[in-house]
């Protein structure tokens, strides 16, 4: 069975860096062709692509985000983190990990979701 | 603003049927595959179609997926009122080197 966890604060003050963490069960990071991504989802609105890590350490990002963006992965513990630096409350929203699949057409979707953290920024 | 244009909103009673557009550019749309996207209320979004047309696991053959030029549609019949929810679509989107997701239509079965 295939379950992502993501983890982290609920509450960050403004101008801080967010670290978030997924934890993968069932899935092997390490694993060819395996890639995780970190989106976003503001209130209300529709989710955001974030950035991507794969199983052989590429990455990718949002380009309107990339400089404040991290991604990363620990495969001892099965998890990939990702870091939001200098946030603002624009950035408060629910966050979520997500396999990502590249399939033979090169179409790029997400078929497991973990079940999302928010995150408020708040002074 | 989101790059695709989705209706807010579509509703139907259930046993109808319903059709979700996405309209985008070539950028989009006109060059890449297109997904769709379900949320319930509170819940992550959950794979319903991927590469235009194929259902994801577990969804029913109620649901398909379509593609002509620069729009994708979404059909659903014989509505149930599980499948109420959120629905958005998102290609790849070229000049955003990445996904791209449509602002989303929320269905409600009457």
């Amino acid at each position: 069975q295939v379950t992502l966890r993501e983890s982290g604060p609920a509450l960050v003050r403004p101008t801080q860096t967010l670290t978030l963490t997924c934890t993968f069960s069932g899935l092997s990071l390490t694993t060819t062709a395996m890639r995780a991504s970190w989106l976003r989802q503001p209130p209300g609105k529709a989710p955001e692509w974030l950035a991507r890590i794969d199983w052989d350490d590429d990455k990718f990002y949002n380009t309107s985000l990339r400089t404040r963006l991290a991604i990363s992965k620990d495969t001892s513990k099965n998890q990939v983190i990702l870091t939001l630096s200098n946030v603002d409350p624009m950035d408060t929203a629910t966050y979520y990990c997500a396999r990502t699949r590249i399939d033979s057409a090169s179409n790029f979707f997400f078929d497991f979701w973990g079940q999302g953290i928010l995150v408020t920024v708040s002074s | 603003q989101s790059a695709l244009t989705q209706p807010p909103s579509a509703s139907g009673a259930p046993g109808q049927s319903i059709v979700i557009s996405c309209s985008g550019s070539r950028s989009n749309i006109g060059t890449n595959s297109v997904n769709w996207y379900r949320q319930l209320p509170g819940t992550a979004p959950q794979l319903v179609i991927y590469d235009n047309i194929v259902r994801a696991s577990g969804v029913p053959d109620r649901f398909s997926g379509s593609k002509s030029g620069t729009s994708a549609s979404l059909a659903i019949s014989g509505l149930q009122s599980e499948d109420e929810g959120d629905y958005y679509c998102a290609p790849w989107d070229d000049t955003l080197s990445g996904p791209v997701f449509g602002a989303g239509t929320r269905l409600t079965v009457l």
